[in-house]
């Protein structure tokens, strides 16, 4: 069974500050990852996706990605109010294997 | 900027009625999705689908699942006989391509069975 871990928090930050999050698999063959946001009674929203070790920047947001210790991480700089939510780490396995296996995602507040 | 969409947004059904969800995926997309999040839960793969077949299914898209897709544009989700447990968020998601390619997400479809 295909395992994506996640802290499901919450994890409170202040306005301003980096808020850090992580996410484990358990699948060595996985080959692409993603982090979504998802307000309460809301869809998925994709922040950011990494294929290859190391760091991925986008604006406010940093993806990491460690294939040999298969951790993956989200941070977020500059916190915001408006960041409040589920951050939702998701992996998929590569090849023919087009399902995405989500974890249970990481409620993050983010005080102003 | 492109998006899926999905209709209805919620849909409520007595047991045993069957339910039809809807999806319109982005316009380039070939690849299709199912998923679904039980209140509380994590989303959890239900189907994919390209080139009008199925391409892979979990467990949980038992023989009460069907998918279509019945012209250009629309992807829908059949419950045949639903259950109190199908009560759920049904999301469709499409990708450009298979495999590992990014998959977006329509706005989602609150299903609840009475």
């Amino acid at each position: 069974q295909k395992e994506v871990e996640q802290n499901s928090g919450p994890l409170s930050v202040p306005e301003g500050a980096i808020a850090s999050l992580n996410c484990t698999y358990s699948d060595r063959g996985s080959q692409s990852f993603f982090w979504y946001r998802q307000y309460s009674g809301k869809s998925p929203e994709l922040i950011m996706f990494i294929y290859s070790n190391g760091d991925k920047e986008d604006g406010r947001f940093t993806a990491q990605l460690n294939k040999a210790s298969q951790y993956v991480s989200l941070l977020i700089r500059d916190s915001q109010p408006s960041d409040s939510a589920t951050y939702l780490c998701a992996v998929n396995s590569g090849g023919s294997n087009y399902k995405l296996t989500f974890g249970k995602g990481t409620l993050l507040t983010v005080n102003p | 900027e492109p998006e899926v969409t999905q209709t209805p947004s919620h849909q409520v059904t007595q047991m045993g009625q069957e339910v039809i969800l809807r999806c319109v995926p982005i316009s380039n997309h070939l690849y299709f999705y199912w998923y679904r999040q039980i209140l509380g839960q994590k989303v959890e793969f239900l189907v994919s689908f390209y080139n009008n077949e199925i391409s892979e299914k979990s467990e949980i898209f038992d023989d009460q699942f069907s998918v279509e897709r019945p012209d250009g544009s629309n992807f829908t989700l059949k419950i045949r006989s639903t259950k109190l447990e199908d009560s759920a968020m049904y999301f469709c998601a499409s990708s450009e391509v298979g495999g590992p390619d990014t998959q977006y997400f329509g706005p989602g479809t609150r299903l609840t069975v009475l």
